[in-house]
C-alpha cells in the first residue's frame, strides 16, 4: 500500500531564516505531487505541483520554491521566511491521472516568529 | 462568485441526528467531485468520491446535481466521531488542480 511521509511535524522558525520541508511517498511510482498551505481558519491553497522529476509548476508567487530531485521526493524551501509563511503545510500525492484522488501526508505546522 | 462554496457552519447536532451539507460549484465543466474530512489540526482524508448516480457508504450518502451545480453529503445516525470539518472538492478538468471549498464544520453533541 502507499504511504506518504512528511517531516518535521512541527517547526518554529525566526523571520528571515531558511526553510526545508521534505515529503516522500512509498508504494507507487511516478506520482503527481503537491504542496499545499492551510493558514489558520483558511482553506487549502495549492502552492506547487509536480508531474515528474524536475518538473515543478508554481501556483502562487511568493518566497517559496519546490524541487523534486527524485521520483518520490518533494521538497519545499525558502531562503528567508516571512511572518506570513506561518501555516499548516501539506504534501499530497495522486496516481498521475489529472483530477484523481489526492492523499495527504500528516503535515508540518510552521510558526514563523 | 467563488469556484466552490460551502456553508461554513458550525452545524451542531445531537447524536443520532441526520445532517446534510450542500456545496455549490461555478464551473459547469467540472468532472470529478469529492468529499474530504478534516479533523482539527490533522490532514484532510478522503471520505468519498461523488458519482453522477449518487453513492452510499454506510451512513454517508453523496449526491451530485449537475443541472443545479451542487453536490451534497448526508450523514445519518450521527456519531460523536463524525465531528470534523467536511471539505467539498471539485476538479474542473482543464488542469491538474483540485478546487477546495473552505469546509463545513460539524459538531455532534452527546
Amino acid at each position: 500500500s502507499q504511504t506518504i511521509h512528511q517531516w518535521p511535524a512541527t517547526l518554529v522558525q525566526p523571520v528571515g531564516s531558511p526553510l526545508s520541508l521534505e515529503c516522500t511517498v512509498e508504494g507507487t511510482s511516478n506520482p503527481n505531487l503537491y504542496w499545499y498551505r492551510q493558514a489558520a481558519g483558511r482553506g487549502l491553497q495549492l502552492l506547487f505541483y509536480s508531474v515528474g522529476i524536475g518538473q515543478i509548476s508554481s501556483e502562487v508567487p511568493q518566497n517559496l520554491s519546490a524541487s523534486r530531485p527524485q521520483d518520490r521526493q518533494f521538497i519545499l524551501s525558502s531562503k528567508k521566511l516571512l511572518l506570513s509563511d506561518s501555516g499548516f503545510y501539506l504534501c499530497a500525492w495522486s496516481d498521475g491521472l489529472a483530477g484523481d484522488t489526492q492523499y495527504f501526508g500528516p503535515g508540518t505546522r510552521l510558526t514563523v516568529l | 462568485r467563488k469556484e466552490v462554496e460551502q456553508d461554513p457552519g458550525p452545524f451542531n447536532v445531537p447524536e443520532g441526528a441526520t445532517v446534510a451539507f450542500n456545496c455549490t460549484y461555478s464551473n459547469s465543466a467540472s468532472q470529478s467531485f469529492f468529499w474530504y474530512r478534516q479533523d482539527c489540526r490533522k490532514e484532510p482524508k478522503l471520505l468519498m468520491s461523488v458519482y453522477s448516480s449518487g453513492n452510499e457508504d454506510g451512513r454517508f450518502t453523496a449526491q451530485l446535481n449537475r443541472a443545479s451545480q451542487y453536490i451534497s453529503l448526508l450523514i445519518r445516525d450521527s456519531k460523536l466521531s463524525d465531528s470534523a470539518t467536511y471539505l467539498c472538492v471539485v476538479y474542473a478538468g482543464n488542469n491538474r488542480k483540485l478546487i477546495w471549498g473552505l469546509g463545513t464544520s460539524l459538531a455532534v453533541n452527546p
